[in-house]
């Protein structure tokens, strides 16, 4: 089956500090999202972003399909951006795949 | 509000027993979904449901059971076949639309088998 995998596993930042998060599957894939989960266990949609380049505040991501990677990108973080972030791929319909995660940690 | 309620959010529960964890949405969406986590992993497809009375095996459905009778609901079973429940349980709704299938998840059950 597809692989998902995300880099850094880890990641500790100073607040303030700008970071790219980066998720690369191993096949073609019909969606991708990417999810902040917070301390609680709840997971946020950020982004849903099979191809191309959005925006939302201090987050941004690109997908390049063609290459099979993803990136996450966060600018001035914050003490409240910590979590896990996950990157899903969807592989036909309705099979969401999802990446073994990058847990962050800002730092006040 | 539309969104996915999870119930109960923390359980406990007696090896050997059967549980049954609740999901229920008011988005309107086709598509329902349980996902599996243990610490520090990502989360595992169970069970997915694209329409009422159906409903497809994941990646990791051993032990598990589903129904789908109706849109709104999609509920879990844990059965005591299922050797390692202790995880946390996240459900998923999505409007199931080829192109715009965008998941969003409840809060959570956290189960804990003694």
């Amino acid at each position: 089956g597809i692989q998902v995998e995300q880099s850094p596993p880890d990641l500790i930042l100073q607040e303030g500090a700008n970071s790219t998060l980066r998720c690369n599957f191993s096949d073609s894939v019909n969606n991708l999202q990417w999810f902040h989960q917070n301390p609680w266990g709840q997971l946020i949609n950020l982004f849903y972003i099979p191809s191309g380049t959005k925006q939302n505040g201090r987050l941004s991501a690109t997908t390049v399909a063609t290459e099979r990677y993803s990136l996450l990108y966060i600018s001035s973080s914050q003490t409240t951006d910590s979590g896990v972030y996950f990157c899903a791929v969807e592989q036909g319909t309705y099979k969401y795949i999802f990446g073994t995660g990058t847990r962050l940690k800002v730092l006040a | 509000d539309g969104g996915i309620t999870q119930s109960p959010k923390y359980l406990f529960r007696k090896e050997g027993q059967n549980v049954t964890l609740s999901c229920e949405q008011n988005l309107n969406h086709d598509a329902m979904y349980w996902y599996r986590q243990d610490p520090g992993q990502g989360l595992r497809l169970i069970y997915y449901s694209q329409i009422v009375n159906d409903f497809q095996k994941g990646d990791i459905a051993e032990g598990y059971s589903v129904s789908r009778e109706k849109k709104e609901s999609f509920p879990l079973t844990v059965t005591s076949a299922q050797k390692n429940p202790t995880a946390f349980y996240l459900c998923a709704s999505s409007i199931g639309i080829s192109g715009a299938n965008v998941l969003t998840f409840g809060a959570g059950s956290r189960l804990t088998v003694l």
